[in-house]
């Protein structure tokens, strides 16, 4: 099976921007999670879909936002970009009988 | 309540070696403890997992130990080797499939 592929992989974008990362899950997963990385807070969660309904949400603002499509694909949204919101975003998948979440290479953003 | 602590920040072991990581978690509520690892440039990748109701999980040259009422587990690396440099990242969720609270992380560097 394919894993899971984001797009693009580096992206660098100007203050006051907005950009839309892409996530394609592993084939028959239909749970989506995004993930920040950052130096500084580490790994930390952002929300996840499932069914095309955000199933749970972590502590960012509303700048952040995300869908889901009936394929499984996953888009997440940053509206109004900011400087500190550099960082690896990195989108997972889950389904299966273990459920287990497998991670993609993630979309390096670089705000400037 | 929702945090995850991991130490070492950083851990240097000579090939052949044990590298063994720590993590302790507040949240009783967490039921699935899953270890990964990462190297630059890529996203983490699931190592191994253990639910509350082992103690112990084995799965080639890494082992987690879980003490259910220390509230804490272990990742333990035999026979270390070059290619294990990396970072490994203890998590933990309420399901297998759910939103993970990450570790902040240890660096390992294994020398030949």
């Amino acid at each position: 099976k394919a894993g899971v592929t984001q797009t693009p992989r580096y992206l660098i974008k100007t203050r006051g921007q907005q950009v839309t990362l892409s996530c394609s899950p592993i084939s028959g997963h239909r749970s989506v999670s995004w993930y920040q990385q950052t130096p500084g807070q580490g790994l930390q969660f952002l929300f996840e879909y499932f069914s095309e309904t955000q199933r749970n949400k972590g502590n960012f603002p509303g700048r952040f936002s995300g869908r889901q499509f009936s394929n499984s694909r996953s888009e997440m949204n940053v509206s109004t970009l900011e400087l500190g919101d550099s960082a690896l975003y990195l989108c997972a998948s889950s389904g299966g009988v273990k459920g287990e979440q497998y991670f993609g290479p993630g979309t390096r953003l670089t705000v400037t | 309540q929702q945090q995850v602590k991991q130490s070492p920040q950083s851990l240097i072991v000579q090939k052949g070696g044990i590298s063994i990581i720590n993590c302790a978690y507040e949240n009783t509520a967490f039921d699935y403890f899953p270890w990964y690892q990462q190297f630059p440039g890529k996203g983490p990748a699931l190592l191994i997992a253990i639910r509350p109701d082992v103690s112990e999980k084995k799965e080639g040259r890494f082992t987690i130990s879980f003490n259910k009422s220390a509230k804490q587990f272990s990742l333990h690396i035999m026979d270390s080797q070059p290619g294990d440099s990396a970072t490994y990242f203890c998590a933990a969720s309420q399901t297998s499939g759910s939103r993970l609270t990450f570790g902040e992380g240890t660096q390992l560097t294994v020398n030949p």
